[in-house]
């Protein structure tokens, strides 16, 4: 099956700090997801992003398919920046998920 | 509110009983999956529904089970339960994953004691 990698694992900011998130897959895919875990335990869905580059605000991601990889860029980071972020990209018949990068946004 | 309903949100119960988890879909969405996700670990994929049948299986334990019904909600029955079924259960609901993606419900947190 399709090996889905995310870097880095764990990522510490201070506030107003830009930051990359990225995720590589091993396979082509029909679709990625970026999605956002916050400490609470909710999944909320960042970007629908099978190719090209989407903004929503603070936030952009980009996705080249042709070598497999998506980014996740987050600007001027805040406290609410942090969680998780999971990359998941559709193979098959459902969304395989990476194991994450566990983002730390201090005051 | 992303229009996908989990119930409960907390569940607390002891080694060996059976449980159910609830879970409605989005208005207009067939498909329903369910992950778990245990501590510190990622999303794994446990099985798939679309408009009442099983499509897919992934690392689903022969204790657990799921079905979808005709109103489109779906449950996931676990039995037998062991303290390593302690998780976070989502369910995710797409009308179509490959063009629009999936959208998760709030997920139930099992805690087996």
């Amino acid at each position: 099956g399709i090996q889905v990698e995310q870097s880095p694992p764990d990522l510490i900011l201070q506030e107003g700090a830009n930051s990359t998130l990225r995720c590589n897959f091993s396979d082509s895919v029909n679709n990625l997801q970026w999605f956002h875990q916050n400490p609470w335990g909710q999944l909320i869905n960042l970007f629908y992003i099978p190719s090209g580059t989407k903004q929503n605000g603070r936030l952009s991601a980009t996705t080249v398919a042709t070598e497999r990889y998506s980014l996740l860029y987050i600007s001027s980071s805040q406290t609410t920046d942090s969680g998780v972020y999971f990359c998941a990209a559709y193979y098959g018949q459902n969304f395989v998920f990476g194991p994450g990068t566990r983002l730390s946004v201090l005051p | 509110d992303s229009g996908v309903t989990q119930t409960p949100k907390h569940l607390i119960t002891a080694t060996g009983q059976r449980v159910t988890l609830r879970c409605s879909p989005r208005s207009g969405d067939l498909s329903v999956y369910w992950y778990q996700q245990s501590l510190d670990q990622g999303l794994q994929f446990l099985i798939q529904y679309y408009n009442g049948e099983e499509r897919a299986k992934g690392n689903i334990l022969e204790r657990f089970s799921a079905q979808q019904f005709p109103d489109l909600h779906s449950e996931l029955n676990l039995s037998s339960l062991e303290l390593g079924d302690s998780a976070l259960y989502f369910c995710a609901s797409s009308v179509d994953p490959g063009l629009s993606g999936y959208t998760f419900g709030s997920g139930t947190r099992l805690t087996v004691v």
